[in-house]
């Protein structure tokens, strides 16, 4: 059960993009489509932002968007905001258990 | 509102055990899966265990699997995490969250801190 892998950090101005990449193998990202997406500011509980690839929960921006080629799944986020400043975590389910990734701290610059 | 609370964290010696308890309240308990997830202090976020909504299976991180036991108890809204053998490695603030599909953990509670001293 090894971490994804996620960039350690990503930056951009306000009203510009960003995209996180999270590397998996066939036996998590590549072989479902159960890719999630969180956002965690400091000291606070993870907060879902995508799930199952590309849907957004209720009340989370259309901003953020989701994709998935092979074993690599992104997170987007378009038109930056400061309080998109957090780290950012992508999870997929693999088989019986889920792994989550190492983490991207965005900064918004 | 949809609420989750975690209880039972503490200091505990390597070796010993400590049960985490996860109270729910504003939403129907048993129509929802339930995960425990980690986080080290200034660490990354580690999945440790999931049960699903009816408590016929659960599921266990590689590292917990063995020491650690998933259960509800629908009558009480109530999940926990009965962790023994513990390790100086189980240090970690403990988030109970509830699932809308098997990684989309759409609510979390605050957390609750497990120090294991050696």
């Amino acid at each position: 059960q090894s971490a994804l892998t996620q960039p350690p950090s990503a930056s951009g101005s306000p009203g510009q993009s960003v995209a996180i990449s999270c590397t998996g193998t066939s036996s998590d990202v590549g072989g479902y489509n159960y890719v999630s997406w969180y956002q965690q500011h400091p000291g606070k509980a993870p907060k879902l932002m995508i799930y199952d690839v590309t849907k957004r929960p209720s009340g989370v921006p259309d901003r953020f968007s989701g994709s998935k080629s092979g074993n690599t799944a992104s997170l987007t986020v378009s038109g930056l905001q400061a309080e998109d400043e957090a780290d950012y975590y992508c999870s997929s389910y693999a088989g019986g258990h889920s792994v989550f990734g190492t983490g991207t701290k965005v900064t918004v610059l | 509102q949809v609420q989750l609370v975690e209880s039972g964290g503490g200091v505990v010696q390597s070796g010993r055990s400590l049960r985490l308890s996860c109270a729910a309240s504003g939403f129907t308990f048993r129509s929802h899966g339930f995960h425990w997830v980690r986080q080290s202090p200034g660490k990354g976020l580690e999945w440790v265990a999931a049960i699903w909504y009816d408590g016929s299976k659960k599921y266990y991180g590689d590292s917990v699997k063995g020491r650690f036991s998933i259960s509800r108890d629908d009558s009480k809204n109530t999940l926990y995490l009965q962790m023994n053998s513990l390790t100086v490695e189980d240090t970690a603030l403990y988030y109970c969250a509830r699932d809308i599909t098997f990684t989309g953990l759409d609510s979390w509670g605050q957390g609750t801190l497990v120090t294991v001293s050696s």
